[in-house]
């Protein structure tokens, strides 16, 4: 089954706790990137990546940093987590960027006390 | 201004009604523009996508672009409870592999 997965689903971390979320699609997709999710606010895109080993900033880049060592991982990393990062953030795939359909995964409930 | 605008709603209609949601853009040079579902709690969805002028209808959802006003629009006819989530409306702008999303409009319909 074609899926993007993310992993943890749910986590609950205390500010300044490094951590990582990880990314996988079995899609063989170049592009992939990652949202957060505020009320009111709706998607924003934090970073993607147009192929391994190539990534660039998207809107809210500040506090987060990405890898592309492979083509079907894109991992989210917080190196300081702070409370304004606590949001439901997504990763996404799709077959070459630019007009084709955004695959999403589940989501990533993220809370930063 | 936002890149992309949407009503946040939330917009009622009931069972069987059509339900209309807007999306406004600021980037002329945007190219492509989707529709995605979103249930509470899950992930978006795609209902359409559009490219060109006009009318794209699949079903019961209908996407209509008007690029000159930057508007672009989905209905919803014989609308069903089940239709009942937020609707993000997102733009591919003219610089490639960039999508921006509006903060989406809630719908809910009455049975």
């Amino acid at each position: 089954e074609a899926q993007v997965t993310q992993n943890p689903r749910y986590l609950i971390t205390v500010t300044g706790k490094k951590l990582t979320v990880t990314c996988s699609q079995n899609m063989n997709h170049e592009y992939m990137s990652w949202y957060r999710q505020d009320p009111g606010l709706g998607l924003r895109q934090i970073y993607y990546s147009m192929n391994v080993e190539v990534t660039d900033k998207g809107d809210v880049p500040e506090g987060y940093k990405v890898s592309r060592k492979e083509k079907r991982n894109f991992p989210l990393i917080l190196e300081s987590p702070s409370p304004n990062q606590t949001s439901l953030y997504f990763c996404a795939s799709t077959r070459t960027g630019g007009i084709d359909e955004q695959y999403f995964g589940p989501g990533t409930r993220l809370t930063v006390t | 201004q936002k890149e992309v605008e949407q009503n946040s709603g939330p917009l009622s209609v009931p069972e069987g009604a059509i339900a209309s949601l807007n999306c406004t853009y600021s980037d002329r040079g945007s190219q492509s523009f989707f529709w995605y579902r979103q249930y509470s709690g899950k992930s978006p969805e795609l209902i359409m996508f559009i490219y060109s002028n006009g009318d794209k209808e699949d079903g019961r959802f209908t996407a209509q672009l008007n690029k000159a006003s930057q508007y672009v629009s989905l209905l919803i006819r014989d609308s069903q409870p089940s239709d009942s989530a937020t609707y993000l409306c997102a733009v591919i702008g003219a610089r490639n592999n960039d999508m921006r999303f509006g903060a989406g409009t809630r719908l809910t319909v009455k049975p």
